[in-house]
């Protein structure tokens, strides 16, 4: 069936070290791609989406690249702050058939200064 | 301002007892949905709505109903919650574009007791 996968967690970093976040699908057809992020007590947000295969979405430093070869889409940030500590998750939309958002387990991200 | 609207953020009940969480959102979405997220599990669909009338169950939809009279409001109900009910609650909106990203809640924290 239609899934996400994405690497567990907690990341743990420093500041202004890269990161990168896996995610891969498995899906019919061309979905849309999306990592929403989650600060504590509050509801999810869009951070980045791409539609269509080599498209790169980025947004507050933050990139990922629908690789449809390899059905990822991959977050990273050259150099991550305090503040973007945070649980961050990848969904896919289904372009065809049942107009579902699926998301992965997401990941903590936790930065120390 | 833009947003999706829960009530109440925090709700404890008893096992058995109906209750409803509300759902608005001011965007004049078409597309609406119920997520309840559990640890290690990530967001799970409940049910999806993609007009007024129209409703469609997602992955988790037992023991959950959803209706859609009016094109902003998306209530979910429990006509008899059960401790494994116990999680958190998001509802989204969106266009019906499925490039489209998901507005979401701020949540709704339910424990049944």
């Amino acid at each position: 069936g239609d899934s996400v996968t994405q690497m567990e967690g907690p990341v743990t970093l420093s500041e202004e070290a890269f990161l990168t976040i896996n995610c891969t699908y498995t899906a019919t057809g061309y979905p849309s791609l999306f990592w929403y992020v989650q600060y504590p007590g509050e509801g999810l947000q869009l951070l980045l989406k791409a539609t269509k295969a080599d498209d790169k979405g980025s947004n507050k430093g933050f990139e990922a690249t629908y690789r449809k070869e390899t059905t990822s889409f991959h977050l990273e940030k050259g150099s991550v702050q305090v503040s973007d500590s945070a649980v961050y998750f990848c969904a896919l939309r289904l372009n065809r058939g049942p107009d579902k958002l699926i998301f992965g387990t997401g990941t903590r991200l936790q930065v120390f200064p | 301002e833009a947003q999706v609207t829960q009530n109440p953020r925090y709700l404890i009940t008893v096992t058995g007892k109906k209750l409803t969480v509300t759902c608005s959102q001011n965007m004049n979405h078409e597309y609406m949905s119920w997520y309840r997220q559990d640890p290690g599990l990530g967001l799970r669909q409940i049910y999806y709505s993609m007009n007024v009338e129209v409703t469609d169950k997602g992955d988790v939809p037992e023991g959950y109903k959803v209706s859609r009279k009016e094109k902003r409001n998306f209530p979910l109900i429990l006509e008899s919650p059960s401790p494994n009910q116990t999680s958190l609650y998001f509802c989204a909106s969106s266009l019906r574009d499925r490039g489209s990203e998901a507005f979401f809640g701020q949540g709704t924290r339910l424990t049944v007791v």
